[in-house]
């Protein structure tokens, strides 16, 4: 079965600091990894995602994200936060197995990221 | 309009009450599921649906049931509420068929607190 982890519970940055949000999966062959963004009082929104291809994916928001297979990571970052992103961030992996396991995420425990002005 | 709508957005019970939760979509996708979230847990699936006629466990399942009245509705239901229920409670739907990536769209929650 597949696992995801993010290490940091909670992150403190400045405003227009840059920002790294880490992520490392457990899965045996190929994952479909993703990143969600959790603002008060809202739903879980899609910020971007990986399937194959470049392993550097570009999201919403000023958002990217690289896969390293050899270190099973898909770590999120930005170059400059602003305040507005303060939010929890998700990642999340799913899994191309066939049968009833197929279309199923699971999530990590979830990173909450306070912005300091 | 929302794709993805739940109602109610906030709930207060007592144990043992039964309690419903709906979710709605307009987006016309086949699979929905339920999540519930707790601080420090991420969210975890309760049940899945691939269609009106396939309901599948999640992995956290005991104490609830869901109904597939529709494509387009997955009602979740606690039979007897109890304290440890108390969480935010999350829809989504995705997209049936190859190259969908799984890749889900989720309501806006409900909170429910059980006293």
């Amino acid at each position: 079965a597949q696992s995801v982890t993010q290490p940091d519970i909670h992150i403190t940055v400045s405003e227009g600091a840059s920002l790294e949000l880490r992520c490392n999966y457990s899965y045996g062959a190929t994952p479909y990894l993703f990143w969600y963004v959790q603002s008060p009082g809202q739903g879980l929104q899609l910020l971007l995602k990986y399937f194959s291809g470049d392993t550097l994916v570009q999201g919403i928001k000023g958002f990217e994200a690289e896969f390293k297979r050899s270190q099973s990571s898909f770590n999120l970052r930005k170059p400059s936060v602003h305040w507005s992103d303060a939010a929890e961030y998700f990642c999340a992996v799913g899994t191309n197995a066939g049968g009833t396991s197929y279309g199923k995420l699971t999530f990590g425990q979830g990173t909450i990221l306070t912005v300091h002005p | 309009d929302a794709d993805v709508t739940q109602t109610p957005r906030n709930r207060i019970t007592k144990t043992g009450k039964r309690i419903m939760l709906e979710c709605s979509q307009t987006k016309g996708h086949d699979r929905m599921y339920w999540y519930r979230q707790d601080p420090g847990l991420g969210l975890r699936l309760i049940y899945y649906s691939f269609d009106v006629k396939d309901i599948n466990k999640g992995e956290i399942s005991d104490g609830y049931s869901v109904s597939r009245q529709a494509q387009a509705k997955f009602s979740l239901s606690l039979e007897s509420a109890i304290p440890n229920q108390t969480a935010l409670y999350f829809c989504a739907t995705s997209p049936f068929g190859t190259g969908n990536y799984n890749e889900q769209f989720f309501g806006p929650g409900t909170r429910l607190t059980v006293l």
